[in-house]
């Protein structure tokens, strides 16, 4: 079966742009993941869904990112007027449920990573 | 808050030797864990998971230990090779809510031929 995809892959914008980075992630996933990676640096934690809602938006860094997933698959991450350090790879990831425990099968929320989408800002 | 932590120092070791990396957790207490490797430019990619009630994991060449009273997981490579160069995450669910698991920063393996 097909794993998480993103697109796309590249994508170069001028400051001041708004960008849409999509995600389509594992059938049959419930949750969904948004992670920023700057060069050289760890995972920084956006945001995640349970089904089309997101329980935890604590990562989005300001009011110019959004997201948003509907049907309970595609997710659509908005970055408006881009920064020059907004410039990072953006990986999505997919997990069955999340919640192992509460959900009653322990690594049910092993997540599956997309390739990334990487964003340069001139 | 819950706390996770990882050699933040790459590590570095000649081939054929036996990696050990650590993970250490603070203010809480995950019921099970799991370990990721990541590729550069790539996402992390899951390894193994241990429960609370497991002391060791096995797979291949990998182990992976829990010990709930250090608040401590190791994670072992053993007879390294150079195609084991990478960074390894270690990602406990997150405390309380949905439980969302959490990465750590990661430490860096870098083996030596």
């Amino acid at each position: 079966g097909a794993g998480v995809s993103q697109s796309p892959s590249n994508k170069v914008t001028e400051k001041g742009k708004d960008v849409e980075l999509r995600c389509d992630p594992i059938s049959g996933h419930t949750a969904l993941y948004w992670y920023r990676q700057s060069l050289g640096q760890g995972l920084e934690f956006l945001i995640y869904f349970q089904g089309n809602s997101a329980p935890d938006k604590s990562g989005l860094p300001s009011d110019r990112f959004s997201a948003e997933r509907t049907g309970g698959s595609v997710s659509t991450l908005t970055i408006q007027r881009t920064q020059q350090e907004d410039s990072a790879v953006y990986l999505c990831a997919s997990s069955l449920t999340t919640g192992g425990i509460m959900a009653g099968a322990v690594g049910s929320d092993t997540q599956y990573f997309g390739p990334g989408t990487r964003l340069t800002v001139l | 808050s819950q706390k996770i932590e990882q050699n933040s120092e790459a590590l570095n070791i000649q081939e054929g030797k036996t990696a050990t990396l650590t993970c250490n957790y603070t203010n809480y207490s995950p019921a099970y864990l799991q370990w990721y490797r990541q590729d550069p430019g790539r996402g992390p990619v899951f390894l193994l998971l241990i429960r609370e009630n497991e002391k060791e994991k096995r797979k291949e060449r990998l182990k992976v230990t829990f010990d709930t009273t250090l608040k401590q997981s190791l994670f072992h490579i053993t007879a390294s090779q150079p195609a084991d160069s990478a960074t390894y995450l270690c990602a406990p669910p997150q405390a309380g809510g949905y439980q969302k698991v959490t990465f750590g920063t990661g430490t860096k393996l870098q083996v030596i031929p």
